[in-house]
């Protein structure tokens, strides 16, 4: 099976710009999650999305958004980008309540 | 609230040479624990995972780890450590049946020398 997938690999926009991530799950995955990763923070969770709904967020600003799709791939989007939002964020995806989660090589977005 | 305590941010070894990476959590009750190497540029990749059972699980790459109860610990061994197996290493907690509230480890880097 292929891996998580997800674009672009690097992307580079300005303060007050929005932005979409992609992540595609491994094939047959209903659950996808997306963490947030930075020098100073580490790994912080952010959502996951299970056949089309939230079961849960983390502790981060409504700017911060996502869904995903009935063939079980997500978007991630940023709206308003801050300086501080500049990470690399990963989506992970996940069989069943299994715990063991797939990562994606992530999306390095830089805010300049 | 659950955390994990990865105590130390770098660690040094030489090739061939034995290596420990120490991970501590706290937690209500027994949680899935794991272990995730990342390597420069690249996503996390499952080392090994521990939720019920043997206290000491196999994972892949000659990586192995113990469950501790007592020290609520989960210390990453290895018996010879290769070049390519200087990366960043993440321990992970978790509670049982869900993983939206999935606590990592701040990391530990790990170099290894000729």
């Amino acid at each position: 099976k292929a891996g998580v997938t997800q674009t672009p690999r690097y992307l580079i926009k300005t303060r007050g710009q929005q932005v979409t991530l992609s992540c595609s799950p491994i094939s047959g995955h209903r659950s996808v999650s997306w963490y947030q990763q930075t020098p100073g923070q580490g790994l912080q969770f952010l959502f996951e999305y299970f056949s089309e709904t939230q079961r849960n967020k983390g502790n981060f600003p409504g700017r911060f958004s996502g869904r995903q799709f009935s063939n079980s791939r997500s978007e991630m989007n940023v709206s308003t980008l801050e300086l501080g939002d500049s990470a690399l964020y990963l989506c992970a995806s996940e069989e069943g309540p299994t715990n063991e989660q797939f990562f994606g090589p992530g999306t390095r977005l830089t805010v300049l | 609230a659950q955390s994990v305590t990865q105590p130390d941010i770098h660690i040094t070894v030489s090739e061939g040479a034995s290596l420990e990476l120490r991970c501590n959590y706290s937690y209500g009750a027994t949680p899935y624990l794991f272990w995730y190497v990342q390597s420069p540029g690249q996503g996390l990749q499952l080392l090994l995972k521990y939720f019920s059972g043997d206290t000491l699980v196999q994972g892949i790459k000659g990586f192995e780890a113990e469950f501790k109860r007592s020290q609520s610990s989960f210390n990453l061994r290895k018996p010879s450590v290769h070049w390519s197996d200087a990366a960043e290493y993440f321990c992970a907690v978790g509670p049982p049946y869900n993983n939206n509230d999935m606590r990592f480890g701040a990391g530990t880097r790990l170099t290894v020398k000729p």
